[in-house]
């Protein structure tokens, strides 16, 4: 069965400040997802990552994917206060899409 | 773009009702729609894959008999939560698949209370 772990669960930092989310799976898959949800909304979709080392980035916002040991991450550059929202990664493995329990982001000024 | 339209985004319903969301795919035609549900500070829990021409497919633990999906075109798939109790009240996503390099798109999202 797939199983994906993210973490931290919470994250609180400060305006300016440098942070990174991971997202570890258990099953073979070259396709995670990276999702934002503020609160009482749907999901927004971030990134498609597709194959091993693959690397976006937009804004402050930078994920990649290392499909050998099975992780991604999400790395925040210099965060502002628009960027608090919770942030999900999901991983599908033979149309099998499974999500992390979501990281629950703060910025603080 | 892949465009996901949901509706409706609330309801509130009497309990021992029925209720019925409708999930639809825009500009795309999605052979394959997620229905999901989440509870408050959770993550989404997968519900069933709806199949167009067929029937869907639950996960273990979804009562297929409450939870009667109907994905009658390429278009458009339907969750109909009968029978609502206040425990169904939540938060009811679905999404859709454009095609496998583009990702899923999600609805807007259908919060449900049953009182």
């Amino acid at each position: 069965e797939l199983k994906v772990e993210q973490n931290p669960l919470f994250l609180s930092m400060q305006e300016g400040k440098n942070y990174t989310i991971y997202c570890n799976y258990s099953t073979t898959s070259d396709r995670l997802y990276w999702y934002r949800q503020d609160p009482g909304k749907s999901l927004e979709s971030l990134f498609v990552l597709l194959s091993n080392g693959a690397v976006k980035q937009e804004g402050r916002l930078m994920a990649s994917l290392d499909t050998k040991a099975r992780l991604s991450t999400l790395h925040i550059t210099a965060a502002v206060h628009d960027l608090s929202a919770t942030y999900f990664c999901a991983v599908d493995s033979n149309n099998d899409m499974r999500f992390g329990a979501g990281t629950r982001l703060t910025v603080k000024p | 773009g892949a465009v996901v339209s949901q509706h409706p985004s609330r309801v509130i319903c009497k309990s021992g009702t029925s209720v019925k969301i409708e999930c639809r795919s825009l500009d795309f035609q999605a052979t394959t729609m997620f229905w999901y549900r989440q509870f408050p500070k959770q993550s989404l829990m997968l519900m069933a894959t709806s199949n167009e021409g067929s029937k869907a497919t639950y996960e273990q633990g979804v009562e297929k008999d409450k939870f009667l999906i109907n994905h009658a075109s390429l278009t458009l798939s339907t969750l109909t939560v009968t029978s609502a109790h206040p425990e169904d009240s939540s938060f009811y996503i679905c999404s859709a698949r454009r095609d496998r390099a583009y990702g899923y798109t999600f609805g807007s999202g259908t919060r449900l209370t049953v009182v």
